[in-house]
């Protein structure tokens, strides 16, 4: 069946560095994919979105690669901070007006 | 606050008993999704509506679960004979009309039942 899993569940990094977060999916027909932050007890944020039809997007601190040939997405993100700890999910749309969603990587931002 | 908004954002209730739950979408945003999420997973979708219409539910959602959108505006979750498997966290999201576009989520409701 359709899903969207995650290579770590756990990446711990030093404040300062940059963190890359990885995705995999598996459905080719998937045309939009997301990267969402969610904090403790909080809804998921929007942080990044990308096109089947792009490599690369780039946004604040964040970079998001798609390798349509492996289904693989990765966030990238620079300068690491404390702020940014939170679990990260990759969501695809194969397509349709939904969006199927993985089950999240946590980000520790160590001091 | 023009994000998503959902009340209540706590409710614990007793086995059994009926909830509801309410989520008021951004104003020009016509398609609404309701998520369930448990701990240590990601949103698992349950039903989406474009205005009024309720277009797809998951079979995640068994017939003790309803939602509406009578307006087009606000939605309304309803968990009948609630189960303590019920206990997870439901979020709403909306997005616009447009082909491709993110949905922005409401800060959820965590449900437990006792």
């Amino acid at each position: 069946g359709e899903s969207v899993g995650l290579h770590l569940p756990t990446l711990s990094v030093q404040e300062g560095d940059n963190s890359i977060i990885n995705c995999a999916y598996s459905n080719s027909a998937s045309d939009y994919f997301i990267w969402y932050k969610q904090e403790s007890g909080k809804g998921p944020q929007f942080i990044i979105d990308i096109r089947s039809n792009m490599d690369k997007r780039q946004g604040q601190r964040v970079t998001v690669l798609l390798n349509k040939t492996v289904k693989h997405l990765s966030l990238q993100i620079a300068a690491t901070q404390p702020g940014d700890s939170a679990v990260y999910f990759c969501a695809e749309s194969p397509g349709t007006y939904k969006y199927i969603f993985g089950t999240g990587t946590r980000l520790k931002v160590l001091a | 606050d023009t994000g998503v908004s959902q009340d209540p954002r706590h409710k614990i209730t007793k086995r059994g008993q009926n909830v509801t739950f309410r989520c008021d979408p951004i104003s020009e945003h016509n398609r609404l999704y309701w998520y369930r999420q448990t701990l240590g997973q990601g949103p698992e979708f349950l039903t989406y509506f474009q205005n009024e219409a309720q277009l797809e539910k998951s079979r995640l959602l068994s017939d003790r679960f309803s939602a509406e959108r009578p307006k087009g505006s606000f939605s309304t979750l309803e968990i009948q004979r609630t189960e303590q498997g019920d206990s997870a966290m439901y979020l709403c999201a909306s997005r616009p009309d447009r082909a491709i576009s993110e949905a922005f989520f409401g800060q959820g409701t965590r449900l437990t039942v006792v």
